[in-house]
């Protein structure tokens, strides 16, 4: 596709339910990220992937969140025992440069509800 | 990487310059200044980047001050779709994230 595509769009879940959010990139970028943005605030950074490199990690809020990048394109984040305060859109960005600059490309986001 | 400042709110007449100021008084040498905006209901868009330099493009204007301490978005004409939150960013060039403040909310009225 021409940009940055995640699915769903929405997302409602119930309290304690997993939850797995997709991302698919600009064909070709080999840079990745995960941000949050709960009601009214900033983006939060969570988590980086870089080609081959371990992905930077340290963004993520607790250990029920987890992400991976499979053959260096789609990348699933996983939200494991919902609560509450995960509610919040998560956007997906990629970038063609090592680091996220110049022209990093943001997808629409998940909209992620925990009722 | 450097933190900035925004002011968190500003107005602008459609059809008139928006200058948005921002101030990152503890930048290194090695880092850039970025702007990027978010218009209601979608993601982050990228706008211009500069090191020390003056720098235009198709969508924006960026002034940087010559000790680097603080710069200037300019959109030259505004309209109602430049509505949106303006984020100032100080990075690294290649670094590894891009750290997003709470930005200037840009309201731009008829």
């Amino acid at each position: 596709g021409a940009g940055v595509s995640q699915s769903p769009s929405n997302k409602v879940t119930e309290k304690g339910k997993d939850v797995e959010l997709r991302c698919d990139p600009i064909s070709g970028h080999t840079a990745l990220y995960w941000y949050r943005q709960s009601l009214g605030q900033g983006l939060e950074f969570l988590i980086y992937f870089q080609g081959n490199s371990a992905p930077d990690k340290s963004g993520l809020p607790s250990d029920r969140f987890s992400a991976e990048r499979t053959g260096g394109s789609v990348s699933t984040l996983t939200i494991q025992r919902t609560q509450q305060e995960d509610s919040a859109v998560y956007l997906c960005a990629s970038s063609l440069r090592t680091g996220l600059n110049t022209e990093a490309f943001f997808g629409q986001g998940t909209r992620l509800t925990v009722v | 990487d450097a933190k900035t400042t925004q002011p968190p709110s500003m107005d602008c007449a459609e059809g008139r310059a928006a200058n948005l100021p921002c101030n990152h008084s503890t930048i290194s040498g090695n880092e850039y200044v970025y702007w990027y905006r978010q218009i209601h209901s979608q993601g982050p868009q990228y706008i211009i980047h500069g090191l020390k330099n003056n720098e235009t493009n198709e969508m924006a204007s960026l002034i940087i001050t010559e000790d680097r301490k603080s710069s200037t978005l300019i959109l030259p004409h505004a309209t109602l779709r430049d509505t949106a939150v303006y984020y100032c960013i100080v990075t690294r060039y290649n670094t590894d994230k891009l750290i997003f403040g709470t930005g200037t909310r840009l309201q731009v009225f008829p």
